[in-house]
């Protein structure tokens, strides 16, 4: 199993430009997750989804969009980049929406000049 | 939502000493409570879990302790080993909401050979 993959690894945008970055994990979880970790501040929840068709928004989820339209794939949406948006983000995935742990994707690293 | 407070912010030791980290939250119907670790640049990961029924859990040389009442839980690691140095953070999931985590902002551990 790949567990959870993302692309691209690193993207530098201009302020306001758009772009989609892909999460897709193979471990047939339901729930999936995206969160930015900005330095020093942990990691904060934007969107997460209990399943395909099905998605909420988390803490900070304005400037962002998603969709779930299979199991695997949760891509994130950009749009209209600002220098806030600068960050790492990391999609995760669990099998369970109680106890379960979060699998983690190995991160974008995004920067918005 | 959750809130969860995570000190300190850095920790250094000496090789061989132990280290402790607290962290509080808010909800008292949170049930579930991660720590993951994050090397420099990588992904987090799980290392230990309690859930609310449970006051300690023990995995080698790390335990975690939960106090509901006081409605802080802490990690500890003894015998502390130069590859333990990394950010660690402590999560809570609220009891209303599925799969969600709230996480505290991280502690980096340093610990000198």
């Amino acid at each position: 199993n790949a567990g959870v993959t993302q692309t691209p690894k690193f993207r530098i945008l201009k302020i306001g430009q758009s772009m989609t970055l892909q999460c897709t994990q193979d471990m047939n979880h339901n729930y999936m997750y995206w969160y930015r970790q900005d330095p020093g501040m942990g990691l904060k929840l934007i969107y997460y989804s209990v399943g395909a068709g099905i998605t909420d928004k988390g803490e900070v989820p304005n400037g962002y969009n998603v969709s779930r339209s299979t199991t695997e794939d949760f891509p994130l949406r950009l749009e209209l980049a600002a220098p806030s948006q600068t960050s790492v983000y990391f999609c995760a995935s669990s099998y369970s929406g109680q106890n379960g742990e979060q699998y983690f994707g190995p991160g974008t690293r995004l920067t918005v000049t | 939502g959750e809130n969860v407070e995570q000190h300190p912010s850095t920790l250094s030791v000496q090789e061989g000493d132990s280290a402790v980290i607290k962290c509080t939250y808010s909800d008292s119907a949170s049930n579930y409570f991660p720590w993951y670790k994050q090397e420099l640049g990588k992904r987090p990961q799980l290392i230990i879990d309690i859930r609310s029924n449970v006051g300690e859990k023990k995995d080698q040389r790390i335990a975690v302790t939960l106090n509901k009442t006081a409605k802080h839980f802490s990690l500890h690691i003894t015998e502390t080993q130069p590859e333990d140095s990394a950010v660690y953070f402590c999560a809570a999931k609220g009891g209303s909401t599925l799969g969600r985590l709230y996480f505290g902002r991280g502690t980096q551990l340093t610990v000198w050979p």
